[in-house]
């Protein structure tokens, strides 16, 4: 069974503008961790942002935050003023404490394109 | 910090050649590695779990004869891919983890692009 879900292979968006990129998730564990990682062209994997699943508060970093509806089990990142730069795959990913070492599942990813 | 280095970052071989990558933990010890595979437009696929000292543990339809992790220091795991073929030509990567606390992000190395020809 698919562990993480994004529905969106691409997006797209004009700079400077706001972005919303989905993520659901499942999982039966009462802790676990969710991150975003950013990948450009350049095949680098770039940690964005966690939100643990006992936060009480949605994580912020910089322009990327992270709206998180645990009910929902929906973890989507947010990024403010889109720059060219922003042009890349994210990846979300859940790390579950009682997965066989620990490993992260990453979900299947979205392609950003920011248009000028 | 918590920087992970890969080595090679491409490499070109000729089919039945072998080919070894490095990643090394540059400012942090990992006793627990990962590498793994990603195909163009495709999310990673993970291949093995490398433990310092110990036996990788290797995921379902991964050949542990064909794709060697040697796990020798508590700073450096390799990949060796034996015999290549160009269905091996594909984007691997290693990662780290910076800790064991849950939020503990995966640092990554930039890749290797491997092509066999």
């Amino acid at each position: 069974a698919q562990k993480i879900t994004q529905t969106q292979p691409g997006m797209f968006v004009q700079e400077k503008e706001a972005v919303t990129l989905d993520c659901t998730y499942d999982t039966s564990d009462p802790s676990y961790g969710l991150f975003w990682y950013k990948q450009p062209s350049s095949g680098e994997m770039i940690f964005l942002i966690y939100q643990g699943s006992y936060d009480q508060q949605n994580a912020t970093e910089g322009r990327y935050s992270l709206n998180f509806q645990k009910a929902r089990k929906s973890a989507n990142l947010v990024i403010s003023a889109s720059q060219l730069g922003d042009s890349a795959m994210y990846f979300c990913a859940m790390r579950e404490p009682n997965f066989y070492g620990q490993n992260f599942v990453f979900g299947p990813g979205t392609r950003l394109s920011v248009l000028p | 910090g918590a920087v992970v280095s890969q080595h090679p970052s491409w490499v070109i071989c000729k089919s039945g050649t072998s080919v070894k990558i490095e990643c090394r933990s540059l400012d942090f010890q990992a006793t627990t590695m990962f590498w793994y595979r990603q195909f163009p437009k495709q999310s990673l696929m993970l291949m093995a779990t490398s433990n310092e000292g110990s036996k990788a543990t290797y995921e379902q339809g991964v050949e542990k004869d064909k794709f060697l992790i040697n796990h020798a220091s508590l700073t450096l795991s390799t990949l060796t891919v034996t015999s290549a073929h160009p269905e091996d030509s594909s984007f691997y990567i290693c990662s780290a983890r910076g800790g064991t606390v849950l939020n503990s992000p995966l640092h990554f190395g930039n890749g290797t692009r491997l092509t066999v020809t």
